[in-house]
């Protein structure tokens, strides 16, 4: 089946330092992946969206790369703020159109 | 205001009543979804809608209903609600689609005792 796999172990880094967070796909290929910041008690916020054929792409500190040969995206945080602290999300649509969600990586930046 | 919102936020019902979860977008976006999430399961979407009075299913439909009579209303209804119901709803809406980004509501919990 359609999966999309995101590292389930919280991840816990310095202020100041990057944050890298993985997304993996498998049984289909996506032609674009989302993703999301979600904080306690909130709905899921968009951050970026990257087409298969764009590789990379940036927001101000943040950067996105899709690699259609490893089926993976990795979604990177320069310069971490300990508000930069939420989970993460990856979603991409699977070959109904539907989007798939990943489980989401937790982030914590610590001062 | 603009935006997604979603009604009630907090909801306690008793297993076998019927409950409704209010959405109301302003944009106009076409599409919107209804989402649960659950510890483990992540989100998984219940029912999407197109357009108004296009809706279609999604993952986990069984024991919901929605309609869309009006493109800034979605509801989400629960016809006899379980204790496995017991969950976070969202609510979204995207301009195109699954292709585009999906705005997201606050969020009901509701849970079913």
């Amino acid at each position: 089946s359609q999966k999309i796999e995101q590292n389930s172990e919280a991840l816990n880094i310095q202020e100041g330092k990057t944050a890298t967070l993985t997304c993996n796909y498998t049984n289909y290929s996506p032609a674009y992946l989302q993703w999301y910041r979600q904080d306690p008690g909130r709905g899921p916020v968009f951050l970026l969206l990257i087409r298969e054929n764009e590789k990379e792409k940036r927001k101000e500190r943040l950067k996105v790369t899709f690699d259609t040969t490893l089926k993976q995206s990795l979604f990177h945080i320069t310069a971490s703020q300990p508000a930069d602290s939420a989970t993460y999300l990856c979603a991409s649509a699977g070959n109904n159109r539907k989007l798939i969600w990943g489980l989401g990586t937790s982030l914590a930046v610590n001062p | 205001d603009a935006g997604i919102t979603q009604s009630p936020r907090y909801k306690i019902t008793e297993t076998g009543r019927q409950v409704t979860l209010m959405c109301h977008q302003t944009w106009s976006h076409s599409y919107m979804f209804w989402y649960r999430q659950d510890l483990g399961h992540g989100l998984r979407l219940i029912y999407y809608s197109a357009a108004a009075d296009i809706t279609d299913k999604g993952e986990v439909p069984d024991g919901y209903v929605v309609s869309r009579s009006k493109t800034e209303n979605f509801p989400l209804t629960l016809e006899s609600a379980t204790r496995s119901q017991t969950s976070v709803y969202f609510c979204a809406s995207s301009e195109t689609g699954s292709n585009t980004e999906a705005f997201f509501g606050q969020g009901t919990r509701l849970t079913v005792v």
